[in-house]
């Protein structure tokens, strides 16, 4: 099947700083890519839509400037969380879209100090 | 947009029993139903999914019945097993509206007692 993978799978950083999280589609091309985070205990809420070559939509609430997307090749899409605070430690899940079917990478849990 | 609720939030069964969860949705337009297994710390996995143009799909143990008329589908999974334990959601999207875009449920916490 589809593989999917990202990197980091988890970060602790201090609050302030900026942390890169890559999600890669590791036997396919993604042209879209999708970006959620899940709190502990809650479901996965979707952040923006990657799409390959242009920039990102967000959903309504998402700060862009705040979560940055980069989606430069048709295998890698990049979320940066700029100025890390506590309240932005969760569990950043990607997925890739293969015809109709998302798959999900590992996810990356972040912690913030 | 779209909203999905699901029920219940926990469920306990004795292993060998069905356990069956229900979710609803709001958006008729949406066409596609998938069903995701999550254990602890880890990715969902897809376990089913069914489309509009269909009203049930089995795959061994678990199977999936749409509504379409009342805007709701299930996850049956008979036979339960201890490995069954694992938090499930729901989801669904109008793949007719560009890219896919899944509104999950809010999860169900499934416990298999043995």
């Amino acid at each position: 099947g589809a593989v999917v993978s990202q990197h980091p799978s988890w970060v602790i950083c201090k609050s302030g700083t900026s942390v890169k999280i890559e999600c890669r589609s590791l036997d396919f091309q993604a042209t879209t890519m999708f970006w959620y985070r899940q709190f502990p205990k809650q479901s996965l809420m979707l952040m923006a839509t990657s799409n390959e070559g242009s920039k990102a939509t967000y959903e309504q609430g998402v700060e862009k400037d705040k979560f940055l997307i980069n989606h430069a090749s048709l295998t890698l899409s990049t979320l940066t969380v700029t100025s890390a605070h506590p309240e932005d430690s969760s569990f950043y899940i990607c997925s890739a879209l293969l015809v109709y079917e998302q798959f999900f990478g590992p996810g990356t849990r972040l912690t913030v100090l | 947009g779209e909203n999905v609720e699901q029920h219940p939030s926990t469920l306990s069964v004795q292993e060998g029993d069905s356990a069956v969860i229900k979710c609803t949705y709001s958006d008729s337009a949406s066409n596609y139903f998938p069903w995701y297994k999550q254990e602890l710390g880890k990715r969902p996995q897809l376990i089913i999914d069914i489309r509009s143009n269909v009203g049930e799909k089995k795959d061994q143990r678990i199977a999936v019945t749409l509504n379409k008329t009342a805007k709701h589908f299930s996850l049956h999974i008979t036979e339960t097993q201890p490995e069954d334990s694992a938090v499930y959601f729901c989801a669904a999207s109008n793949g007719d509206q560009g890219a896919q875009k899944l509104v999950f449920g809010q999860g169900t916490r499934l416990t298999i007692n043995p």
